[in-house]
């Protein structure tokens, strides 16, 4: 039973650059959510999709967006980066509605340059 | 503003003795509450949760307590042992399910370092 899988583990841009990292959910659940963990700090929710819709979206501006596909995998798209975009990204899977709790990826770190 | 607040960055206790790791939270609205753990280049795992109905929920060397007056849980292990050494964030969401649409709000994490 595979888990959260993301790809890539890590990524070097530059300012300005666009970027699209890839997120398949644990098998079974159908919403994903996308966190950003900055060095030293707890994970940050960015948004959550279900249904192939954005459900709900944190304190993040609209150069971050994303897409979920009818196989429930995701997209989180971040454009015209800034140095401060230079985290971790994790994605999680769960179940909408259930008593499931996240199950996290690994993550992508991001390194803007 | 941090609604979710891990006041101790780091934490080191000695094999076979009790962790107690710390959480205050301000949004009195937050009704299920989560530790998490994480180890390096790894994502966070779910440990333990607990509904902010109860004040206690217990799963094997891990008990979870919720003081909602003080709006405070806190995480026990007992006993600890060397594979616990991980950092531990503690996470409130405003729905039961935790996953649901909000989110969840994190701590920034306390480092626990279990000493042989």
């Amino acid at each position: 039973d595979a888990g959260v899988t993301q790809s890539p583990t890590h990524l070097i841009k530059t300012r300005g650059q666009q970027v699209t990292l890839r997120c398949s959910p644990k098998s079974g659940h159908d919403t994903v959510s996308w966190y950003q963990q900055a060095l030293g700090q707890g994970p940050q929710f960015i948004f959550q999709y279900y249904e192939e819709e954005e459900r709900q979206r944190g304190n993040f501006p609209d150069r971050f967006s994303g897409h979920q596909f009818p196989n429930y995998s995701s997209e989180l798209n971040v454009n015209a980066l800034l140095l401060g975009d230079s985290a971790l990204y994790l994605c999680a899977s769960s179940l909408v509605g259930g008593n499931e709790k996240l199950f996290f990826g690994s993550g992508t770190q991001l390194s803007v340059l | 503003d941090q609604q979710v607040k891990q006041n101790s960055p780091s934490l080191s206790v000695q094999e076979g003795r009790i962790s107690i790791l710390n959480c205050d939270y301000t949004n009195s609205m937050f009704d299920y509450f989560l530790w998490y753990k994480k180890y390096p280049a790894e994502g966070p795992t779910f440990l333990i949760s607990i509904s902010s109905i109860k004040d206690k929920n217990e799963d094997g060397r891990f008990t979870v307590f919720l003081n909602k007056s003080a709006k405070h849980l806190s995480l026990h292990i007992v006993p600890s042992q060397p594979g616990d050494s991980a950092v531990y964030f503690c996470a409130a969401s405003l729905t039961h399910s935790g996953g649901g649409a909000d989110g969840l709000t994190f701590g920034k994490g306390t480092h626990l370092i279990i000493q042989p």
